[in-house]
């Protein structure tokens, strides 16, 4: 099945400062890719997606870029604040699967 | 995108007793959904697929008279953690996936029950 790793397991940035987290997965079917912020005693919520048809994805603050040769993806934050410090986790799943693997997290604190 | 809630948001219970937590859709029709189970500081861990109408799918390693799925509807799937024991204790979400489950569909979760047994 699908294996997905994750890192830094944790990051601090100063506001203000550009966050980047790296997942590497290691299905070659897989063919979706989203990213998940959690804060603490709450759901994950979908801040943003990919597919393998494109190699980077932007929503404001956010970007998404993929490397299907290498297999990796990565999650950059600009401009970071404070309300941005959570728990983000990667993910990806597969035509041949619709089961989400998920990345181990990365837990982002932004510094004021 | 999908609007998902759980009841209740945190449970306490006894040992030895039954819990059930609700997953409604509100927004949409949900075929399928998904329970996990995620331990403090830990990542989200697939339980079971929920299917409407028909047997939940669950992963291995998951006793399926433990945890009871019930999918009576589209808009509800219900996780029942039978005889509850302190190391059930977790944090119970569920999620469904709009735009089909096949080839990523984009999943939703709610907001997740805290369960603490005694």
């Amino acid at each position: 099945g699908e294996n997905v790793e994750q890192h830094p397991s944790t990051l601090s940035v100063q506001e203000g400062d550009s966050a980047v987290i790296k997942c590497t997965y290691s299905d070659s079917a897989s063919n979706y890719f989203p990213w998940y912020k959690q804060e603490l005693g709450k759901g994950p919520q979908l801040i943003i997606d990919i597919r393998s048809n494109v190699g980077e994805k932007k929503d404001q603050r956010i970007a998404v870029t993929l490397n299907k040769t290498a297999k990796h993806f990565s999650l950059h934050i600009t401009e970071t604040q404070p309300e941005d410090s959570a728990v983000y986790f990667c993910a990806a799943s597969s035509l041949n699967d619709y089961k989400l693997s998920f990345g181990a997290g990365t837990t982002v604190t932004v510094r004021a | 995108g999908a609007v998902v809630s759980q009841h209740p948001s945190w449970v306490i219970c006894k040992s030895g007793t039954s819990v059930k937590i609700e997953c409604r859709s509100l927004d949409f029709q949900a075929t399928t959904m998904f329970w996990y189970r995620q331990f403090p500081k830990q990542s989200l861990m697939l339980m079971a697929t929920s299917n409407e109408g028909s047997k939940a799918t669950y992963e291995q390693g998951v006793e399926k008279d433990k945890f009871l799925i019930n999918h009576a509807s589209l808009t509800l799937s219900t996780l029942t953690v039978t005889s509850a024991h302190p190391e059930d204790s977790s944090f119970y979400i569920c999620s469904l996936a709009h735009g089909g489950i096949w080839g990523g569909g984009t999943q939703y979760f709610g907001p997740g029950t805290r369960l603490t047994v005694l």
